[in-house]
């Protein structure tokens, strides 16, 4: 099996830039997806197949990918950003599995 | 709209069973691999299993290996899970979730989730 490594939490201000990473091993082989989660809620698909972005998100939402870690940035972040997000990645034995997740605070 | 809702959550004791129902509408069920997903008090999310949309495929997690499986019935728009031999560990929010292929598997469709509570 493999992980994925979040940061616990990350904190920005209002108009500022936010960078959540991911880490793990199996990264450069498989795609990665993102999702935010708010308290109470589903969560919700903001990036798939590593960098592209699903009709709805926001612009300020975007995805790189470097090697063994990808970055999840939110651009222009606003209060509405402060939720959970996880990172998710597949294996090529057909699992799937979950970053420890991040939580974004905006101060 | 495209909706998933799960149903039969409940508390039961370790060792006892209980079955998940997630029923689709709105969309073209068999064309859809499906997930099961839970989410811990307070913790993150946890892949549980999946299955393709013609059940030739099932994968599930190392965690509920043995103990848990995943079925469908196409033919009622329908999402299963059988939980046996529950530990408090399986106590969660399941949720189901839809694999889209126009999204390269990304889980795009989430139910409201099912409280599954494992206690003595």
């Amino acid at each position: 099996s493999y992980e994925l490594t979040q940061p616990p939490s990350v904190s920005v201000s209002p108009g500022q830039t936010a960078r959540i990473t991911c880490s793990g091993a199996a990264l450069p082989k498989q795609y990665t997806f993102w999702y935010q989660q708010k308290p109470g809620r589903a969560p919700v698909v903001l990036m798939f197949k590593d960098t592209e972005r699903p009709s709805g998100v926001p612009e300020r939402f975007s995805a790189s990918s470097s090697g063994t870690t990808v970055t999840l940035t939110i651009s222009g972040v606003q209060a509405e950003d402060e939720a959970d997000y996880y990172c998710q990645s597949g294996d090529s034995s057909g699992t799937y599995r979950f970053g420890g997740g991040t939580k974004l605070t905006v101060l | 709209e495209v909706h998933l809702v799960e149903s039969g959550g409940g508390l039961v004791k370790p060792g006892g069973s209980l079955r998940l129902s997630c029923a689709a509408s709105r969309f073209t069920f068999t064309r859809y691999g499906m997930n099961w997903v839970r989410q811990a008090p307070g913790k993150g999310l946890e892949w549980v299993s999946y299955i393709s949309g013609s059940s030739t495929f099932i994968y599930y997690a190392d965690s509920v290996k043995g103990r848990f499986t995943i079925s469908r019935d196409n033919a009622k728009n329908s999402l299963y899970l059988q939980m046996n031999s529950l530990r408090a560990e399986d106590t969660a929010v399941y949720y189901c979730a839809r694999a889209s292929p126009d999204l390269e598997g990304a889980f795009d469709v989430w139910g409201q989730g099912t409280l599954v509570t494992v206690s003595s």
